[in-house]
């Protein structure tokens, strides 16, 4: 089983309108998540970090849920600009201090 | 402040020869990180730096694979003998003590392997 799965899509997203998109990771004692945000022909940037209560910057909302082993990331009013694939990120605890684990990430197309 | 550079930014070998790609870390930065990402795949892990420590090579695909870090800060990796399958970007990317922080990423070299 992967270490990081998620469906790559793309989402195909009507502008103004709300998507979400989840990511599920192997090993029930991973410490750290985040969302990465990665243009085309570009590098990935950070995006959030994923906290255990869930958090919120503007129009993004990240959530982790432990029990079912998924992190959900949530667009509300989507932008243009948001087009992009976002890249689930997890430090699985076999991995130490030393590396993280990429899903492949979820193409997000908005359209006008 | 200037971010994580990369050189060369496309690079095109023909098959069996060896390349060498660099990596400028954001100074202060501790931790440096060596990944590939192939047409279509999410980023494949190859190699970290930690300070002084022995590097966590773990993730280096064949032994044709290679790369040092002088002076806690430049990095290359290098690649003898390519293959074709070895075409990819290969991303650098560094942060300031270990994975629980921010990693930022170099734009990569695009790897063209004929």
């Amino acid at each position: 089983r992967k270490e990081v799965e998620q469906d790559p899509g793309p989402f195909n997203v009507p502008e103004g309108a709300t998507v979400a998109f989840n990511c599920t990771y192997s090993n029930s004692a991973s410490q750290s998540f985040f969302w990465y945000r990665q243009d085309c022909r570009k590098e990935p940037k950070l995006l959030m970090s994923v906290y255990s209560s869930g958090n919120e910057d503007g129009r993004f909302t990240a959530q982790l849920n432990r029990a079912s082993q998924y992190i959900s990331l949530l667009i509300r009013d989507s932008k243009l600009s948001d087009s992009a694939t976002y890249l689930c990120v997890v430090n699985p605890p076999y991995y130490g201090n030393n590396r993280l684990a990429f899903g492949k990430g979820n193409q997000v197309v908005v359209i006008p | 402040g200037a971010g994580v550079s990369q050189s060369p930014s496309n690079k095109v070998t023909e098959k069996g020869k060896d390349v060498e790609l660099r990596c400028d870390p954001i100074s202060g930065h501790t931790a440096l990180y060596w990944y590939r990402q192939s047409l279509g795949q999410g980023l494949e892990f190859l190699i970290y730096f930690q300070g002084n420590s022995a590097p966590d090579k773990s993730g280096l695909p064949s032994d044709r694979f290679s790369a040092e870090r002088t002076g806690g800060s430049v990095s290359t990796l290098t690649i003898q003998r390519t293959q074709q399958e070895d075409s990819a970007v290969y991303l650098c990317a560094s942060s300031l003590r270990g994975v629980t922080d921010t990693q930022y990423f170099g734009p990569g070299t695009r790897l063209t392997v004929l």
